[in-house]
């Protein structure tokens, strides 16, 4: 369920590194999960999503992988950019009706 | 393509003020609107709903209120605003047909509201 209430905790990678954002997630009805992206300031932004029938999915520079059994969600951001410093959330949804949030982890890029 | 504004970007309004935001989808046609609201620091939560006009759901009590007049206006309301309702304001669309990859769920700039 959401976690409004708590601090983001944060997670310091070097530049060049890959990042790997964990989530986990409690609604096994829940049929897509997805991760946003949120700039300081700024609305979040979609960077990719997954449906819940299958286990991974590549986009550019990145990768979802799910685990139904532990309900368990990741992001996986290849060659971590400094343009890649925000806040990542990991929702999910039925249908995308409405999408709730989890908690968010603050990645922070070390040039 | 599908834009969403919403305004203003920043708000400081007195305690026990009246509170109007407004949010309009451009480039769509039935949309489900949605508010949330992100303190400091937090993640986001789902304030309001709306799958059609008049329609809105409420998903956590509050001191707050949404209307959705037109198919593609949704406003954020309050008779009186209190210290606790600063926060970030977060409107969003999401297609009811999966047309995008992810339906459509998008975000709109958001407004920082301070309660003084």
């Amino acid at each position: 369920g959401e976690s409004v209430g708590l601090h983001l905790p944060t997670l310091s990678v070097q530049e060049g590194d890959n990042s790997i954002i964990n989530c986990a997630y409690s609604n096994s009805a829940s049929d897509y999960f997805i991760w946003y992206k949120q700039e300081s300031g700024k609305g979040p932004q979609f960077i990719i999503d997954i449906r819940s029938n299958m286990d991974k999915r590549q986009g550019q520079r990145v990768t979802v992988l799910l685990n139904k059994t532990v309900k368990h969600l990741s992001l996986q951001i290849a060659a971590t950019q400094p343009g890649d410093s925000a806040v990542y959330f990991c929702a999910e949804t039925r249908g995308y009706q409405k999408v709730t949030f989890g908690t968010g982890t603050k990645l922070q890029v070390i040039p | 393509s599908q834009t969403i504004h919403q305004w203003p970007a920043t708000l400081v309004q007195p305690v026990g003020s009246p509170l109007s935001l407004e949010c309009t989808v451009e480039g769509t046609s039935n949309p489900n609107l949605y508010w949330y609201r992100q303190a400091a620091g937090r993640g986001l939560q789902l304030l309001f709903y709306s799958v059609g006009i008049g329609q809105i759901s409420s998903e956590v009590p509050q001191n707050l209120s949404a209307s959705r007049p037109q198919d593609r206006q949704f406003i954020l309301s309050s008779k009186k605003l209190l210290l606790s309702d600063s926060g970030f304001y977060l409107c969003a669309w999401s297609a009811k047909d999966r047309l995008l990859g992810n339906y459509g769920y998008t975000f709109g700039s958001g407004t920082r509201l301070t309660v003084v």
